[in-house]
């Protein structure tokens, strides 16, 4: 089965803690994203990745780092320098840049 | 800067209805458009994708349309039912990124 899978479902995040998102997809895609959703918004860009070894900054990348060290694999950490990090993070991928986003599951972090 | 908004931001229908979702957006230097469909707590699913140069694009009960001059594009659905429930989300390409609009939540009522 083809698709993009993120782990865990639920996260919970202490105060000062780092905490990282898992992303991976096994469609051959060369383009990932990781997109932050909160209620009332529309999605908002964090970071995106055209190809293994890059990636750039997308709206709100503060708080946040990535790395693209796999095709299949864009992790998203959360640090402890993001203040406001419970919402609801949404990775894509799309074979390129310019193609249709397909969207994983989605990982609900939330703060204690 | 693009800004892409929808309206209504709540719809309910009965079963059976057709009906038309907007989305506008500000700037018309797009590559495309894609409609999404986000159930709650899930994912976005891809619905149907507008090439900056096409008109429409259709899928089943679904057409979408685009009018890059007037920044505006709607999504046409036929003869809705109630798992057509969900939050429908425009999303439009620029440059180098997608900006999403905050959806429309519609509810089909049986």
């Amino acid at each position: 089965d083809g698709g993009i899978t993120q782990s865990p479902k639920y996260l919970f995040r202490k105060e000062g803690q780092n905490v990282t998102l898992s992303c991976e997809q096994n469609l051959n895609h060369d383009a990932m994203y990781w997109y932050r959703q909160d209620p009332g918004q529309g999605l908002r860009l964090i970071y995106y990745s055209q190809i293994v070894n890059d990636f750039q900054k997308g709206d709100i990348a503060e708080g946040y780092s990535v790395s693209r060290e796999k095709k299949e694999s864009f992790p998203l950490t959360v640090t402890s320098a993001q203040k406001n990090p419970t919402a609801f993070y949404l990775c894509a991928s799309s074979i390129s840049y310019q193609e249709t986003q397909y969207f994983g599951p989605g990982t609900r972090l939330l703060v204690l | 800067k693009q800004e892409v908004t929808q309206i209504p931001a709540a719809l309910s229908v009965p079963e059976g209805e057709n009906l038309v979702l907007n989305c506008s957006f500000t700037d018309s230097a797009i590559y495309n458009l894609q409609w999404f469909r986000q159930d709650p707590g899930k994912g976005l699913t891809s619905l149907l994708l507008i090439q900056s140069s096409q008109r429409e694009q259709t899928s089943g009960r679904l057409n979408a349309s685009l009018d890059k001059s007037s920044g505006r594009s709607t999504l046409y659905i036929a003869a809705s039912q109630p798992g057509d429930s969900a939050t429908y989300l425009c999303a439009v390409k620029g440059t180098y990124k997608y900006i999403f609009g905050t959806g429309t939540r519609l509810k089909v009522l049986a």
